[in-house]
């Protein structure tokens, strides 16, 4: 489960250039994960799905990776533009548990000018 | 945030008193849920709800109860609030569009308690 008390780690990129955003997932019997974005004072927002019977998915300038070995799952944006500087949460779906949807600690992604 | 409607959008309690979330869908999905999100951190689950009539335990239950009154009515209840229940709450419903299974929330509410 998520640990009470710890900040959001925060990643700094260059405009234009590639992020890489990281998730540890807890459960491996989770058959499904997601990616959320969130902006300040805003709920979060569905960025991108994957199932587990899969390692990579592509969408518009992001790519979700799965390594369910490690049980890691990343978030790549490509080309970093001003209007992705959010919070970033991956969730995981308990697959046994009725639907059971917890969420990841979260990044927070800052864009240099 | 179409199809969730979370109120109060707002609410200042005094440690002690009671007060109920309430959290209300119009898309006819089954499953629905209430998560907590205090500054600086990320979402965790209190409770769901997987179907009308059923409700489970989240990982932050303590404090709180729920109720799934019908299908499209899912209620948080603070009994007796404490000022570490000071957050923002979020209601969340699952269901399946055309690009697969999404989670939806809605717009939050945001709780201090004094």
């Amino acid at each position: 489960g998520e640990s009470v008390g710890l900040h959001l780690p925060t990643l700094s990129v260059q405009e234009g250039d590639n992020s890489i955003i990281n998730c540890a997932y807890s459960n491996s019997a989770s058959d499904y994960f997601i990616w959320y974005k969130q902006e300040s004072g805003k709920g979060p927002q569905f960025i991108i799905d994957i199932r587990s019977n899969m390692d990579k998915r592509q969408g518009q300038r992001v790519t979700v990776l799965l390594n369910k070995t490690v049980k890691h799952l990343s978030l790549q944006i490509a080309a970093t533009q001003p209007g992705d500087s959010a919070v970033y949460f991956c969730a995981e779906r308990w697959e046994n548990r009725d639907d059971k949807i917890i969420f990841g600690k979260g990044t927070r992604l800052h864009i240099l000018p | 945030n179409a199809g969730v409607t979370q109120t109060p959008k707002f609410q200042v309690l005094k440690t002690g008193q009671s007060m109920t979330l309430q959290c209300a869908q119009d898309m006819n999905h089954n499953s629905m849920y209430w998560y907590r999100q205090d500054p600086g951190m990320g979402l965790r689950l209190i409770y769901y709800s997987a179907s009308e009539g059923t409700t489970d335990k989240g990982e932050v239950p303590n404090g709180y109860n729920v109720s799934r009154l019908n299908k499209r009515e899912f209620s948080l209840r603070l009994e007796s609030a404490a000022p570490s229940q000071t957050s923002v709450y979020f209601c969340a419903i699952t269901g399946f569009l055309a690009r697969g299974w999404e989670l939806f929330f809605g717009e939050g509410s945001r709780l201090t308690v004094l």
